[in-house]
């Protein structure tokens, strides 16, 4: 089982949509997740982060986390073409220092 | 600020050549990572620092690899001898440990090819 997992899709999603990205965590120890977003060629972004039970929102987007089920989701609301890109998930596992990242979802918003 | 500084943006060598890779962290962040990225095995961390010593190198593949950081604006990726299995986007990124955002900021990739 991969330490941060994540349905590499495509997630397909018209525009003004919501989209709704997923992650898996397989540490129960693990402490902050972060959500990166990577266009193609481009190097990933950081779009937020969360280490709270619960929900974080930030303009459009919002992280949600769930420490007993092991699970961390992004919701973007209105979704653009824009957002079309590869979104990384992260975390900090118990004993690092370092992100382990997810193998990344991608994301189409159909205009 | 102009951000994490990778060169070169592109590399082409042939096996069995080295290949050294370089990186200017943010001024101030006193974490520094070397990320490798391929389509198989997505983002895997290599090594990182902290105040210029290396701290966890469990992800550097085998001898071939060596990682630098001789002073605080400064990061060196050596690949010697390199191999085609080492052809990736090798991406450095740095941190600062203030705050309980450590996020990072990624330098924009260091795309290597070995024919």
């Amino acid at each position: 089982q991969k330490e941060v997992e994540q349905n590499s899709g495509p997630l397909s999603v018209p525009e003004g949509a919501i989209a709704s990205l997923n992650c898996t965590y397989s540490d129960r120890g693990s402490q902050s997740f972060f959500w990166y977003r990577q266009y193609s060629g481009k190097s990933p972004e950081l779009i937020m982060f969360i280490y709270s039970n619960g929900d974080k929102e930030d303009g459009r987007f919002t992280a949600q986390l769930n420490k007993a089920s092991q699970y961390v989701s992004l919701l973007i609301r209105d979704s653009q073409p824009s957002d079309s890109a590869t979104y990384l998930c992260a975390g900090v596992l118990t004993g690092r220092r370092a992100l382990t990242f997810g193998s990344g979802t991608r994301l189409q918003v159909q205009p | 600020d102009a951000g994490v500084i990778q060169s070169p943006r592109h590399e082409v060598t042939e096996m069995g050549q080295e290949v050294t890779l370089r990186c200017k962290p943010i001024s101030g962040h006193d974490y520094l990572f070397w990320y490798r990225q391929t389509m198989m095995r997505g983002l895997e961390l290599l090594i990182y620092f902290n105040n210029n010593v290396p701290i966890d190198d469990s992800g550097m593949p085998e001898d071939r690899f060596s990682a630098k950081m001789p002073n605080a604006s400064f990061s060196t990726l050596k690949i010697q001898p390199s191999e085609p299995r080492d052809s990736a986007v090798y991406f450095c990124a740095s941190s600062t440990r203030t705050g309980t955002n450590y996020g990072y900021t990624f330098g924009s990739g260091t795309r290597l090819t070995v024919v």
